[in-house]
């Protein structure tokens, strides 16, 4: 089982739609990462949290230390949306990056 | 400020041969972390330098190394390349050492190898 699981692995949306994006850690954590990655590489750091919520602009990302999870939320989703979200969490032991596998979204006007 | 930068961006090597890539942090970071991403892996951490020393290093063979120097770019170079070498390498800067810090990402070399 991978330390730091994110579902769902794909999601396609409608221009407008609200979006979810779930992450579930097993490992201690100082902080959890939500980045952002286009096609062509480039990854963009879009929240670091160790408690609580975040907001910026539409994205808002929320923590649940006790549950072990967190999730990104996307309002009014639009075309530009479109990338790969990658969570990744800050391991207290070894204090290293373990990142998840990634949720493909893709959002159609 | 400028971003990160790394270079080459591309790059197509054959097997057995060996390859620096090179990262220039944010002005005034300190902090350099490099990263491997695979299909099949996924981002995977390979070591991080702080004020020129390696402090911490993931699950690579011994063929993966790097440095840092005084102006804190960096440089990771892999020897002997095997064809399962080939992936997007990714620097990240950030201003102190360890990962609770948020991790600026440069653009990535795309390494192929034949």
């Amino acid at each position: 089982k991978n330390e730091v699981e994110q579902s769902p692995q794909n999601l396609t949306a409608q221009e407008g739609e609200f979006i979810t994006i779930n992450c579930s850690y097993s490992v201690g954590i100082s902080a959890l990462h939500w980045l952002q990655q286009h096609p062509g590489g480039g990854i963009v750091s879009l929240f670091m949290l160790s408690s609580g919520k975040k907001k910026h602009g539409r994205l808002i990302a929320t923590i649940n230390i006790q549950e072990k999870h967190s999730s990104l939320h996307i309002t009014a989703s639009h075309p530009r949306d479109s990338a790969v979200y990658i969570c990744a969490v800050s391991t207290l032991n070894t204090d290293k990056l373990i990142f998840g596998t990634g949720t493909r979204l893709q959002v159609f006007p | 400020k400028a971003g990160v930068t790394q270079t080459p961006r591309y790059l197509i090597k054959t097997r057995g041969q060996q390859v620096t890539l090179s990262c220039s942090p944010i002005s005034g970071h300190r902090s350099v972390s490099w990263y491997q991403q695979t299909p099949g892996q996924g981002l995977q951490f390979l070591f991080e330098y702080f004020s020129e020393t390696q402090r911490n290093k993931g699950n690579f063979p011994g063929r993966f190394s790097g440095r840092q120097f005084s102006n804190s770019r960096s440089e990771m170079n892999v020897s002997t390349l095997e064809l399962g070498d080939s992936a997007l390498y990714l620097c990240a800067s950030s201003l102190f050492g360890g990962v609770t810090y948020e991790q600026y990402f440069g653009p990535g070399t795309r390494l192929t190898v034949t």
